[in-house]
């Protein structure tokens, strides 16, 4: 079956690095995603790997995966107040419709 | 382009009223699907569509009815509203199955008394 967890809540300062962390359990993912929720919003794709890459870095965003373990994560440089939501990642599998399974959500908050 | 458009923004039912949310985009997508949002849980598919006509069952479709007689169009009916359904529904669409970005309307938060 499939499973994607998440740590529940992060807390950094305005200015450092933050690091959210996810784990999955199927293997024959396709994609991974990573979805930004601000309050009272829908979500936004932030950014996404395939399954066949280590890393991937657009501006401020490093996403690394370890395939071997089963591991995404989520590194947001020089973080700011406007960075504060709540980020879920996603699996998805092309087999199964393209359809996604989220983890339940890191709130990241954001301390000036 | 208006995106992926849902209405209402908020609704209360009570115990074994029906309702449609109503669910629109306009970017000619052909996949479109329905989660709903519940705390700590992350968003769960409901049901899914990969064009007109044709609708599928996601992880958690017990009491939900869809159709898609359109491209633009993807209603979700509740039959019989129980305060299980109470919960953010999300509706999202993408252009096809593989790696296009799932576009996400800004949700309806209902509540069933």
């Amino acid at each position: 079956g499939e499973d994607v967890e998440q740590s529940l809540f992060l807390s950094v300062r305005e200015g450092d690095s933050s690091v959210i962390n996810c784990t999955y359990t199927d293997s024959s993912s396709t994609y991974l995603y990573w979805y930004k929720q601000e309050p009272g919003a829908g979500l936004q794709l932030l950014t996404y790997i395939f399954s066949n890459m280590d890393m991937k870095q657009d501006q401020r965003l490093t996403v690394l995966l370890n395939k071997k373990d089963k591991h995404l994560s989520l590194r947001i440089a020089d973080t700011q107040t406007g960075d504060s939501a709540i980020y879920f990642c996603a699996e998805s599998i092309h087999s199964a419709g393209n359809m996604l399974t989220f983890g339940g959500g890191t709130r990241l908050m954001v301390k000036p | 382009n208006a995106g992926v458009t849902q209405t209402p923004k908020f609704q209360v039912l009570k115990t074994g009223q029906s309702m449609t949310l109503q669910c629109a985009q306009d970017m000619n997508h052909e996949y479109m699907s329905w989660y709903r949002q519940d705390p700590g849980m992350g968003l769960r598919l409901i049901h899914y569509s990969v064009g007109a006509g044709i609708t599928d069952q996601g992880e958690v479709p017990n009491g939900y009815n869809v159709s898609r007689s359109t491209t633009e169009d993807f209603p979700l009916r509740l039959l019989s509203a129980a305060p299980s359904q109470t919960s953010v529904y999300f509706c999202a669409s993408s252009y096809d199955r593989g790696t296009d970005t799932q576009y996400f309307g800004p949700g309806t938060r209902l509540t069933v008394l």
